[in-house]
Formats: C-alpha cells, sequence, structure tokens
C-alpha cells in the first residue's frame, strides 16, 4: 500500500453539472476526512468517516455536497449542480484512529468549474 | 476568527540559514500538532507530529509547542533550496484545523 489515492488528479467541469472523485484510504486506517483547500489558504475540513459511519459535517458541506464510504473502504464525494465557487482542491486524508498518528494526505482532485 | 492563525508570508532566506515559522491557535482542546509542507499542486506532506506541549527534533527540523501560550514553532536549520515549499500547521484532535500557510523560498 503506497498511501492514499485520489481519483480523478484534475477535473473541470461545466456550471451546474454534477461531479464524483474517489479516495482510497490507506488500507489499516479505519478513519477518512475530506478537506476543500482554495488558492493561498490552508485546507479546510468538509466531513469525516469513522468505518463506514459519517460522524461529522461541516458547515461547508451544503445539501449540494454528499460524501459515502460505503463497507468503510474508499469514499466518494459527489458534488451537484456545480458553481464556480467550488473550484478547489479536494483533499482525501486517512488515520487510524489512534489519536491522529499517521494522519496522511492524497495528492488531491483539483476542481474547475467553468 | 480561525481556530489556528499563522505569520503570513513570504519567506525568502539565503542556503544556510535557520527559518522560523510560528503559528498560534486559540482552542486549548487541541492536544496533536502537525507540521506539512506542500508543493504546488500537490497534498501536504506530514513533516512533523507532536502531541501535547514539547519539543520533537528530527534531523534539521525543529518543532515545538507551548500550550500555556497556545503557540507552535517550526525551525529548519541549515536550510536547502530543496526546502523551498508552503509550510502549513494544523492543530486539532480528531481533525485538524489548519493555518493558511507560509511560503518560503531557500535562496541558492
Amino acid at each position: 500500500d503506497t498511501g492514499v489515492s485520489q481519483d480523478p488528479r484534475h477535473k473541470i467541469t461545466k456550471r451546474g453539472q454534477n461531479v464524483t472523485f474517489r479516495c482510497d484510504p490507506i488500507s489499516e486506517h479505519n478513519r477518512l476526512y475530506w478537506y476543500r483547500q482554495t488558492l493561498g489558504q490552508g485546507p479546510e475540513f468538509l466531513t469525516y468517516f469513522q468505518n463506514e459511519a459519517q460522524l461529522e459535517k461541516s458547515r461547508l458541506l451544503s445539501d449540494r455536497f454528499s460524501a459515502e464510504r460505503p463497507k468503510g473502504s474508499f469514499s466518494t464525494l459527489e458534488i451537484q449542480r456545480t458553481e464556480q465557487g467550488d473550484s478547489a482542491m479536494y483533499l482525501c486524508a486517512s488515520s487510524s484512529g489512534q489519536g491522529l498518528h499517521g494522519y496522511t494526505f492524497g495528492s488531491g482532485t483539483r476542481l474547475t468549474v467553468v | 476568527q480561525k481556530e489556528v492563525e499563522q505569520d503570513p508570508g513570504p519567506l525568502s532566506v539565503p542556503e544556510g540559514a535557520i527559518v522560523s515559522l510560528n503559528c498560534t491557535y486559540s482552542n486549548s482542546a487541541f492536544q496533536y500538532f502537525m507540521w506539512y509542507r506542500q508543493y504546488s499542486r500537490k497534498g501536504p506532506e506530514l513533516l512533523m507530529y507532536t502531541y501535547s506541549s514539547g519539543n520533537k527534533e528530527d534531523g534539521r527540523f525543529t518543532a515545538q509547542v507551548d500550550k500555556s501560550s497556545k503557540y507552535i514553532s517550526l525551525f529548519i536549520r541549515d536550510s536547502q533550496p530543496s526546502d523551498s515549499a508552503t509550510y502549513l500547521c494544523a492543530a486539532g484532535d480528531y481533525k485538524l484545523s489548519f493555518g493558511a500557510g507560509t511560503t518560503v523560498t531557500v535562496r541558492a
């Protein structure tokens, strides 16, 4: 296992379209997190899962956003009816749940809404 | 107000200098403190991880946490051009709050 994998690396979409991103965490990690990062800012927390349960959602996660983690393995983040303000880097991280030890980020999916 | 505030950059230093990066945080419940390095258009890479107060050293990197003043620091000794990147501080309990990042350039 080489780390957290995210797909696609880049996505360009037209405003109003739906997009879905995938994250594959480190296999032994039971916690999975989604963050969003805009230019010149640090990552902002969106949501997190422990196994398959979504335990917290940020107020940043509007009703156009939905995240799932079926079977507690990979996760998907879907954005419906994309807006230009959704353009950002979407980062996934995973950890073992023992404190924050090993909190590892993927390379991110860069979304551009045109 | 953000939970983690980071000294703004950019910071430019000559090769071999000591780089000093600082952050403050507001939530006294935070127990975990991290420093990440991020290159352009890449994900953050974990550099240092500290639990509670104290110092931690790893090669040329030293992280300090002072919980009494809610202050987080990272020092890079004998800086190299390859250290040029954006450095992000983060703090949290089960999730992380990040500073905005400081872009560091080490001039050869």
